[in-house]
């Protein structure tokens, strides 16, 4: 059965230090991978996607996240992180065909002042 | 703006009553979705369409209906709310079913079933 493991419930990281959000998903076959944010009391939104190519994906606001076909892991990396950056985020995985996306459980990541 | 939209945004309801979740999109999305989000428990997807007049089960379909009379409009119904059901439900739409562009959600429907 195919799942998403996001490894990390909750993430609490002081302002300007990194950050590294875990995701790993089970599957042989080739997959697009997702991360979503969803800040407080709003929808989710695209952060970035892995199709194919580049294994290195960027966000227009500073993250990145890393496709390891042999760890089948696509963490989410921010070098420095911003109040603004309080928010959960999801990763989601399509295994193949016209499957719906799965989400992981999601990871609260809190930026404290 | 384009996007998806969900009414309402609250409800509380109690046991047994019945209601409907109405999901809009005006992008001309072929695939809709509904998913539950629960802490933690993430997202669940609990039915899906591929098309108008077409809906599949996800993986919590059970007390909960689907239609899509029209293609812009994913409706969930509830025919006997339980406690069990309160949740925040999210409506998403995608142009294609391999999920290349992603999905776009909406704002979300919180409900209580009291």
């Amino acid at each position: 059965a195919q799942s998403v493991t996001q490894l990390d419930s909750q993430v609490p990281v002081f302002e300007e230090a990194p950050v590294e959000l875990r995701c790993n998903y089970s599957s042989s076959v080739s997959v697009y991978l997702f991360w979503y944010v969803q800040y407080p009391n709003q929808g989710l939104q695209l952060l970035l996607k892995y199709l194919s190519g580049s294994t290195l994906v960027e966000s227009i606001n500073g993250f990145e996240a890393e496709f390891n076909k042999s760890q089948t892991s696509f963490h989410l990396r921010k070098p420095s992180v911003h109040i603004s950056d309080t928010a959960e985020y999801y990763c989601a995985v399509r295994i193949s065909g016209n499957t719906p996306l799965v989400f992981g459980k999601g990871t609260r990541l809190s930026v404290i002042a | 703006n384009a996007g998806v939209t969900q009414t309402p945004k609250f409800r509380v309801l109690k046991t047994g009553q019945s209601m409907t979740l109405l999901c809009a999109q005006d992008m001309n999305h072929e695939y809709m979705y509904w998913y539950r989000q629960d802490p933690g428990m993430g997202l669940r997807l609990i039915h899906y369409s591929v098309g108008e007049g077409t809906t599949a089960k996800g993986e919590v379909p059970d007390g909960y209906n689907v239609s899509r009379l029209k293609k812009q409009n994913f409706l969930l119904g509830l025919e006997s709310a339980a406690p069990s059901q309160t949740s925040v439900y999210f409506c998403a739409s995608s142009p294609r079913g391999d999920s290349f562009y992603g999905y776009t959600f909406g704002s979300g429907t919180r409900l209580t079933v009291v």
